[in-house]
């Protein structure tokens, strides 16, 4: 199993531009989930998914968009990017109710917002 | 308002002592916390949990503390080695699905001396 893979690793932007991040699990899990980490702050929920069709806000979703179509693939798009979304984005995801909530992780994309 | 704290940003240990890593909490309807370990340029990894049901949860070198009055609970490893040197957030969840995500502490950077 290859776990969360998330593409790309590293990213420059310019302001205004759009971009998709892309987060793929090969777990058959069913809840998935995008943060964001900033230098000095702990991971913030942006949006999260518990199912296929199914994306819920979470504590900083502005400027994000998300879409769930198949339980694999969780993609984050910025629709508009600003500097103030450079940052680490964690995507993650979990088995579900059946488990309690450990969290699988993927490595990680750097995004910088000129 | 932070709901997850931690207070100490960094900890300095010497290798074969015990290491404590402190957080604090205020939303009374967490109800499952867990500790990840981060290594710079990866995601962080599941470390342990605790559900509130427990005070206590251990797994090999590593022991969690919940304290439900109090609202704090703590990571003790012991004995500490090198490669423990890493970041460490406390996280915690309303649900033990974790359906609507984790929120995240800042985390504590330990660092383990030889």
């Amino acid at each position: 199993n290859a776990g969360v893979t998330q593409t790309p690793k590293f990213q420059v932007l310019k302001t205004g531009q759009s971009m998709t991040l892309q987060c793929a699990q090969d777990m058959n899990h069913e809840y998935m989930s995008w943060y964001r980490q900033d230098p000095g702050m702990g991971l913030r929920l942006i949006h999260y998914s518990v199912g296929a069709g199914i994306t819920d806000q979470g504590e900083v979703p502005n400027g994000y968009n998300v879409s769930r179509s198949t339980t694999e693939d969780f993609p984050l798009r910025l629709l508009s990017a600003a500097p103030s979304q450079t940052s680490v984005y964690f995507c993650a995801s979990s088995y579900g109710a059946a488990s309690y909530n450990e969290q699988f992780f993927g490595p990680g994309t750097r995004l910088t917002v000129l | 308002d932070q709901q997850v704290k931690q207070n100490s940003p960094s900890l300095s240990v010497q290798e074969g002592r015990i290491s404590i890593l402190n957080c604090d909490y205020t939303n009374s309807m967490f109800d499952y916390f867990l500790w990840y370990k981060k290594y710079p340029a990866e995601g962080p990894t599941f470390l342990i949990s605790i559900s509130s049901i427990k005070d206590k949860n251990e797994d090999g070198r590593f022991t969690v503390f919940l304290n439900k009055s109090a609202k704090h609970l703590s990571l003790h490893i012991v004995p500490s080695q090198p490669g423990d040197s890493a970041v460490y957030f406390c996280a915690a969840s309303a649900s033990v699905s974790g359906a609507d995500g984790l929120t995240f502490g800042k985390g504590t950077h330990l660092i383990i001396q030889p």
